[in-house]
């Protein structure tokens, strides 16, 4: 899997957009953009995934740049209960390789009132 | 309600008393999962199954089994616990096919091993 870096940290204002950058630069081109969060010791949760066009739901958005080396994802409006651990893995879409998650140390947010 | 079950959730036990974490999930998945998450190490994969009666090791199996004999089912099963497997556990499920791309994850069993 392509090795991912995100920052450590981030704060947010409350009612903000979210902005939680990702870096993937070696990347291969059968390979997705998953996100995941963990709130406080809970098991991760499913946000978004995408190939290499912009998905949205409805907990966010994903961004992912043309050269498909980077990608955002975004929180448009961020609540109290969005503080977390986001995950940013890269795997395979398909083939034994797409199951497992390998987790790095993600980005901390931190929503301020 | 779609759902990973663990149960215990938090459990203190002894050296080398047997014991076993079990998973359960409701959603008729193919694939399933443990992970450990320890400070400053992050979550790490234990065991997987791609289907009943196939399972194989992860990154960190040793002082673990586990066994996958219904398919709702998957066990942890740690033969003589040591203090070092204490940890937060993490059960998943996954449908087996490319169309669904997404781990549910159980709510996670604290063990403690004195």
């Amino acid at each position: 899997d392509a090795k991912t870096t995100q920052p450590t940290s981030m704060d947010c204002a409350e009612g903000r957009a979210a902005n939680l950058p990702c870096n993937h630069s070696t990347i291969s081109g059968n390979e997705y953009v998953y996100w995941y969060r963990q709130i406080h010791s809970q098991g991760p949760q499913y946000i978004i995934h995408g190939l290499k066009n912009n998905e949205t739901n409805e907990m966010a958005s994903l961004i992912i740049t043309e050269d498909r080396k980077s990608s955002t994802l975004i929180l448009p409006h961020a609540t109290l209960r969005d503080t977390a651990v986001y995950y940013c893995i890269v795997r395979a879409g398909s083939g034994a390789g797409s199951y497992q998650l390998t987790f790095g140390k993600g980005t901390k947010l931190s929503v301020i009132p | 309600e779609a759902q990973v079950t663990q149960n215990p959730r938090y459990l203190i036990t002894v050296t080398g008393k047997k014991l076993t974490v079990t998973c359960s999930q409701n959603m008729n998945h193919e694939y399933m999962s443990w992970y450990r998450q320890d400070p400053g190490l992050g979550l790490r994969q234990i065991y997987y199954s791609m289907n009943v009666e196939v399972t194989d090791k992860g990154d960190v199996p040793e002082g673990y089994k586990v066994s996958r004999k219904e398919k709702r089912n998957f066990p942890l099963i740690l033969e003589s616990p040591s203090p070092n497997q204490t940890s937060l556990y993490f059960c998943a499920s996954r449908a087996g096919t490319t169309i669904s791309y997404e781990q549910y994850f159980g709510p996670g069993t604290r063990l403690t091993v004195t």
